[in-house]
């Protein structure tokens, strides 16, 4: 079984600042990672997932995310955070064979303050 | 595209009364999901569907809750009878593909059980 563990409930920080939400998982196969974000009232929506490949992977809104294998990490950054970047961030992890579920983490509140 | 579609947006009953959610997967996906989202305990996978056919129903917490999918456009989740605890926020994702595709969530009905 995977794991997520999201160390930070709440990160806020000032506009225009860059930001890193931290994502570490656990496994003991190899995996998928994703990152979701939830607007306020409204459903998840992907940001970007690592299947294979480079480990920097690029998503929507200007985020980007690198996956360290040795650190069993996946964190989730912004060089330049704005107001509409308010939202909750959720990692996911599920092994990359047969009827893996995903599994989220706690979810980390990003605010931007003005 | 309408994206996944869900109703009611809110739900407020009383405990003991049945409650049923219903969601719309996107055309052409073959797999559906229900979860449920809690401050305790996050986002938890209830069930899966694929072709229709339930796959994984480990994760529905009580017989109280039943999930049905009739055909390729329709699901419902329904609780009977309702109880406090299981005021949460409900979603329904769907994917073309089981499991190893993305999700795309709908925006949730949020259940008030009195």
């Amino acid at each position: 079984a995977q794991s997520v563990t999201q160390l930070d409930s709440q990160v806020p920080v000032f506009e225009e600042a860059p930001v890193e939400l931290r994502c570490n998982y656990s496994s003991s196969v190899s995996v998928y990672l994703f990152w979701y974000v939830q607007y306020p009232n409204q459903g998840l929506q992907l940001l970007l997932k690592y299947l294979s490949g480079s480990t920097l992977v690029k998503g929507i809104n200007g985020f980007e995310a690198e996956f360290n294998k040795s650190q069993t990490s996946f964190h989730l950054r912004k060089p330049s955070v704005h107001i509409s970047d308010t939202a909750e961030y959720f990692c996911a992890v599920r092994g990359n064979f047969g009827n893996e579920k995903l599994t989220f983490g706690t979810g980390t509140r990003l605010t931007i303050i003005p | 595209d309408a994206g996944v579609i869900q109703s009611p947006r809110h739900e407020v009953t009383e405990m003991g009364q049945e409650v049923t959610l219903r969601c719309k997967p996107i055309s052409g996906h073959n797999s559906l999901f229900w979860y449920r989202q809690t401050m305790m305990r996050g986002l938890e996978l209830l069930i899966y569907f694929n072709n229709n056919v339930p796959i994984d129903d480990s994760g529905m917490p009580e017989d109280r809750f039943s999930a049905k999918m009739p055909n390729a456009s329709f699901s419902t989740l329904k609780i009977q009878p309702s109880e406090p605890r299981d005021s949460a926020v409900y979603f329904c994702a769907s994917s073309l593909r089981g499991l190893t595709d993305t999700q795309y969530f709908g925006p949730g009905t949020r259940l008030t059980v009195l």
